[in-house]
């Protein structure tokens, strides 16, 4: 079964500090990797993207990475900010159709206090 | 910051009750998705649309229809809406860039439906 997961559920952490998301899926066969940033009473937006040929790309202060060979993605924050504080959804497409079905995750709700 | 655009943002009706939920994109896109999440859990695709007169279900059964009759505008339609049906409505639009299925997605900031 294709599935998504995310760790930690959710995560507090101080202001200018560094912290990393966990993303774990089963997706086959796999096409790309997505980070997005979703605001509470927004909609997502994207971070980053990656195919299996990229192990790592930034956004700024966001960095993911991406091992394909172990399905495993990691997002990482550096100096933190307020604004920060938000839930990342790491999301997979697949290859099996002309969609490109996306497989979303739950999200991890971030919370930075100052 | 994406041009999609969804309305209303906020609605509160009783049960029964006919709605539409409003989504338009200036971006030219040709797909566009209706997505439905409830909180803290992940979203779901309810329906999507390659193009004009294109409409699809998505993996979540909904008992919502929608229309593309024009390319920037897609909406959705609850004949009889219940408390069920209460949840968060995010619609987006895509354009393929680059790769093949690298397509990007773009969020509209979502319509909140509470059925009373």
């Amino acid at each position: 079964k294709n599935q998504v997961e995310q760790s930690p559920q959710s995560l507090i952490i101080l202001e200018g500090k560094n912290c990393t998301l966990q993303c774990n899926y089963t997706v086959s066969p796999f096409s790309n990797l997505r980070w997005y940033k979703q605001d509470t009473g927004r909609g997502p937006v994207s971070l980053t993207i990656m195919t299996f040929s990229e192990n790592t790309k930034s956004n700024g202060r966001y960095t993911a990475t991406l091992d394909a060979d172990t399905k495993q993605s990691s997002l990482h924050i550096t100096a933190s900010q307020l604004s920060d504080s938000a839930s990342y959804i790491c999301v997979v497409s697949d290859r099996g159709s002309t969609l490109g079905r996306l497989y979303f995750g739950r999200g991890t709700q971030l919370t930075v206090w100052p | 910051e994406a041009d999609i655009y969804q309305t209303p943002r906020y609605l509160v009706i009783g049960t029964g009750k006919k709605i539409t939920l409003e989504c338009s994109q200036t971006m030219g896109h040709d797909k566009m998705y209706w997505y439905q999440q409830d909180p803290g859990m992940e979203l779901h695709l309810i329906h999507y649309s390659y193009g004009v007169n294109s409409t699809e279900k998505g993996d979540l059964s909904s008992e919502s229809t929608v229309s593309r009759i024009r390319t920037e505008h897609f909406p959705l339609t609850l004949e009889s809406a219940r408390p069920s049906h209460t949840s968060q409505y995010l619609c987006a639009s895509s354009v393929q860039t680059g790769q093949g299925g690298r397509d990007i997605q773009y969020f509209g900031a979502g319509t909140r439906l509470s059925v009373l």
